[in-house]
């Protein structure tokens, strides 16, 4: 595809619920990374994909979130048991290589999640 | 280990005055330097970055940084805002040999007045 794709875009959900959110990542691209902003606070890292190798998941706040990309190409977060202080916007990106500590990453446009 | 100061959260401007963003770094072996831009309701999108070339780098947009060792600074300068330029940025660094993952400063809002 042209670039990252995230989806829903937005997405309201009660306390207690588990929501899915999707990445598909730029095609050929081997590295994928989930991050959290929430208002005032940047980005926080949560998982990193690289190729088949096991995820760097040393981001992730609880147990409660997971994720896995299949194939390769799209990734799927899932967060469990949902609470409020998960509202925030979920982005994805993803780079050629991964392997380049200076590759430029290319953000989707987020997931909005606000959990009532 | 990495980290990345952007001073200001909010920084206003008129149209057509200098900007200037300020982001301090700090990191133990040669950086990677990164700016990144995000406009309402969208992702980031890379500005510039820095690889250990040359120490000005220019961007898009007329958006120009430079690595400044002494100070550990990678400020990030346009000669004159224009009203789309409203958004937010942030400041990234990685380094050489070190994670993958890079690190985000809290992002500095730009905002332009008329």
């Amino acid at each position: 595809g042209a670039g990252v794709s995230q989806s829903p875009s937005n997405k309201v959900t009660e306390k207690g619920k588990d929501v899915e959110l999707r990445c598909d990542p730029i095609s050929g691209h081997t590295a994928l990374y989930w991050y959290r902003q929430s208002l005032g606070q940047g980005l926080e890292f949560l998982i990193y994909f690289q190729g088949n190798s096991a995820p760097d998941k040393s981001g992730l706040p609880s147990d409660r979130f997971s994720a896995e990309r299949t194939g390769g190409s799209v990734s799927t977060l899932t967060i469990q048991r949902t609470q409020q202080e998960d509202s925030a916007v979920y982005l994805c990106a993803s780079s050629l290589a991964g392997g380049g500590r200076s590759e430029t990453q290319y953000f989707g446009p987020g997931t909005r999640l606000l959990v009532l | 280990a990495q980290s990345v100061t952007q001073l200001g959260s909010h920084v206003s401007v008129s149209e057509g005055a200098l900007v200037l963003l300020r982001c301090n770094y700090s990191s133990s072996v040669p950086p990677y330097l990164f700016w990144y831009v995000q406009y309402p309701n969208q992702g980031l999108q890379l500005l510039l970055k820095y690889t250990s070339a040359a120490t000005l780098v220019k961007g898009i947009n007329g958006f120009e940084a430079e690595f400044k060792k002494s100070e550990t600074s990678f400020h990030l300068t346009k000669p004159s805002a224009h009203m789309s330029d409203a958004a937010e940025y942030f400041c990234a660094v990685s380094q050489s040999g070190g994670s993958y993952i890079p690190t985000f400063g809290r992002g500095t809002s730009l905002i332009v007045h008329p």
